[in-house]
């Protein structure tokens, strides 16, 4: 297994596009977590899903945000017409559900969003 | 509403020095704290996971405790290497996982 992978690594685009980043977590971890970080700052909760089901949301979240886990594997989060305030990390977590929140996150190296 | 603080925002010692890392919550009613290490336009690495019922971990020269009756855990580095400088963020784990906006530290060889 080779941990959680996100793409792109990099995404540059301008402002009012839409971008699209994808998540495959841990195989059989069945949470995926969505995370957005700012330079010099922690990463913030988006959203989070238990198998295909999205669980909650963010007020972070605005409506120019939908995040899919269809299956229950890989995941999606897209943005749609992208804002300069949009730029940031964007972080994915999986962990397994073993009956309780105790179990560790393991992230991915995220996506490094800027809107020019 | 939980808050998470992490104390110092920086930290640069050289290399060999012992250290102490701080973070304090405000909610005691947490599941787990867990201890990361982010390096400059990386994700984050796990290092270290406390369940509440636990006092500390230890993971080769990293050392954490948990204190959930005054809020406060500390990761504890020995022996610092340069190989050691990230920022390192604790994330407190409750119904909701806030994390601290982390401590950055650079050690000098």
């Amino acid at each position: 297994d080779t941990g959680v992978s996100q793409n792109p690594r990099h995404k540059i685009t301008k402002r009012g596009q839409n971008v699209t980043f994808r998540c495959d977590p841990i195989s059989e971890h069945n949470r995926l977590y969505w995370y957005r970080q700012t330079l010099g700052q922690g990463p913030e909760f988006l959203t989070y899903f238990q198998n295909e089901a999205q669980l909650e949301k963010s007020r972070l979240l605005s409506d120019r945000f939908s995040a899919e886990r269809p299956k229950g594997s890989f995941s999606t989060l897209e943005i749609q017409r992208t804002e300069q305030g949009d730029s940031a990390m964007y972080l994915c977590a999986s962990s397994p559900w073993e009956g309780d929140p105790s179990s560790p996150l393991h992230f991915g190296n995220g996506t490094r969003l800027t809107v020019t | 509403k939980q808050e998470v603080t992490q104390i110092p925002a920086a930290l640069s010692v050289p290399e060999g020095e012992n250290l102490v890392l701080n973070c304090s919550f405000t909610d005691s009613a947490i599941y787990n704290l867990q201890w990361f290490r982010q390096d400059p336009g990386k994700g984050l690495t796990s290092l270290l996971l406390i369940q509440s019922s636990q006092r500390e971990q230890t993971s080769g020269r990293l050392n954490a405790s948990l204190d959930k009756s005054s809020g406060r855990s500390t990761l504890y580095i020995a022996a610092s290497q340069p190989g050691d400088s990230a920022t390192y963020l604790c994330a407190v784990r409750g119904f909701k996982t806030i994390f601290g906006a982390g401590t950055r530290l650079f050690v000098k060889a």
